[in-house]
């Protein structure tokens, strides 16, 4: 069965510091993977996502995602830590290829900002 | 843009009400979803459709139902509201086969506090 898993529930970093958030997932055929951010009282909006072909993603605001098969892990990454990256982020897994390919969520990492 | 709309934001009901949550969407998506969220459980998945008149279960039905009378259009049904389902809603659209990469597209959320 496909899952995944996010390391650590909350991630705090100094503003101009590396964001580092954990992501593994379980699948048995290729995946899809995904980041989504939700900024409070806000539904979620897509920050990557990985497919096919370059294992190295570029999303909105500066983030980036590692695809890496051997460790089933898709880290998200941003260099320099802005105030307004705190948020909660999701990574997600498609299950399938089907005309309603079902998404399963990890349980998320709220990301605090320090000035 | 994609926009998806849920009809309220707050919902304030009493046990055993019957509650109805509106999502509309205006991108001629097939696929339409509902997700619970609470606090360190992520997203979970209630149901979902890939077409009018079509639904199928997700992984926490029950206490649930849905109505998918139009395409643009999926409503979620709780019969007799309980306390347990004090809960943040997101309603989300994507596309069908062919188009679809399992990104998802989310509204705003509906914060549903059952008294």
């Amino acid at each position: 069965a496909q899952s995944v898993t996010q390391l650590g529930s909350h991630v705090s970093v100094s503003e101009g510091a590396l964001v580092l958030l954990r992501c593994n997932y379980s699948s048995s055929v290729p995946p899809y993977l995904f980041w989504y951010v939700q900024y409070p009282n806000q539904g979620l909006q897509l920050l990557l996502k990985y497919t096919t072909g370059a294992t190295l993603v570029k999303g909105i605001n500066g983030f980036e995602a590692e695809f890496k098969k051997s460790e089933t892990s898709f880290h998200l990454t941003k260099p320099s830590a802005h105030m307004s990256d705190a948020a909660e982020y999701f990574c997600a897994v498609s299950v399938g290829y089907s005309s309603a390919s079902k998404i399963i969520f990890g349980s998320g990492t709220r990301l605090s900002i320090r000035p | 843009d994609v926009k998806v709309t849920q009809s309220s934001r707050y919902l304030v009901k009493r046990t055993g009400e019957k509650v109805f949550l509106e999502c509309v969407q205006d991108m001629d998506h097939e696929n339409m979803f509902w997700y619970r969220q609470d606090p360190g459980l992520g997203l979970r998945l209630i149901y979902f459709s890939y077409d009018v008149k079509m639904k199928e279960k997700g992984d926490i039905p029950e206490g649930y139902s849905v109505s998918r009378e139009k395409k643009e259009r999926f409503s979620l049904i709780l019969e007799s509201a309980s306390t347990n389902q004090t809960s943040m809603y997101l309603c989300a659209s994507s596309p069908g086969w062919g188009a679809n990469t399992g990104e998802l597209f989310f509204g705003e959320g509906s914060r549903l506090t059952v008294l």
